[in-house]
């Protein structure tokens, strides 16, 4: 699986946006960029995927650089409850559709009241 | 609620024991994942069934093992136990979405200690 390299953590003030950084320099053109989440105590949660557009839902928005050698994951007005650890993970194209997921360290996000 | 379910909740036993861990994945999902998560190890892939049959296999031990029985439900079976085994284990379950990518969800984990 291509490497991502991620921020070990990050903090953030309620109800700012938030930009979480992921760098993935040897990105292959079949790899898509997901985004899943891990609240305490519980098990990931899938937040968004995108392949070379930017990408919105009702939970983030994920902005890909032209190159795809990064993505951003963007909340735009943080609370509380998005504490947790942020993980970027590539995951290539295939005819099954159904692989593992890779995850490596994910950054650790802090929101602060 | 992620639609998957996951039993027992916590489970404590012994060194030597054996247990077995269940997974029901969401309805009409047929992969079902297994994930160990420990404090030094992360996240980790342990195996994959697809309708049944074993699809991939990830840094699984050989005195663990797993099946997917006809109603898709999973079940993992940890043998011969370690303290070293004591982790979160998580059980997702996924959808093919346009473009051959997916989609997974993940069960709120069964925590094992082992004494």
């Amino acid at each position: 699986d291509a490497k991502t390299t991620q921020p070990n953590s990050m903090e953030s003030n309620e109800e700012e946006p938030v930009h979480l950084p992921c760098n993935h320099s040897t990105i292959s053109g079949t790899d898509y960029i997901h985004w899943y989440r891990q609240l305490p105590s519980q098990g990931p949660e899938y937040v968004i995927h995108g392949l070379t557009s930017n990408v919105n839902n009702r939970m983030a928005s994920l902005a890909i650089a032209e190159d795809r050698k990064s993505s951003t994951l963007i909340l735009h007005r943080a609370t509380l409850r998005d504490a947790a650890v942020y993980y970027c993970i590539l995951r290539f194209i295939s005819n099954f559709g159904n692989e593992k997921l890779t995850f490596g360290t994910g950054t650790r996000l802090t929101i602060i009241p | 609620d992620s639609g998957v379910t996951q039993t027992p909740k916590h489970l404590i036993t012994a060194t030597g024991q054996r247990v077995t861990l269940r997974c029901s994945p969401r309805s009409g999902d047929l992969s079902v994942y297994w994930y160990q998560q420990s404090l030094d190890q992360g996240l980790q892939f342990l195996i994959q069934y697809y309708n049944g049959e074993e699809r991939a296999k990830g840094n699984i031990l050989e005195r663990f093992s797993a099946q997917q029985f006809p109603d898709l439900h999973s079940e993992l079976n940890l043998s011969s136990l370690e303290l070293g085994d004591s982790a979160l284990y998580f059980c997702a379950s996924s959808v093919k979405v346009a473009g051959g990518t997916d989609t997974q969800y993940f069960g709120p984990g069964t925590r094992l200690t082992v004494l």
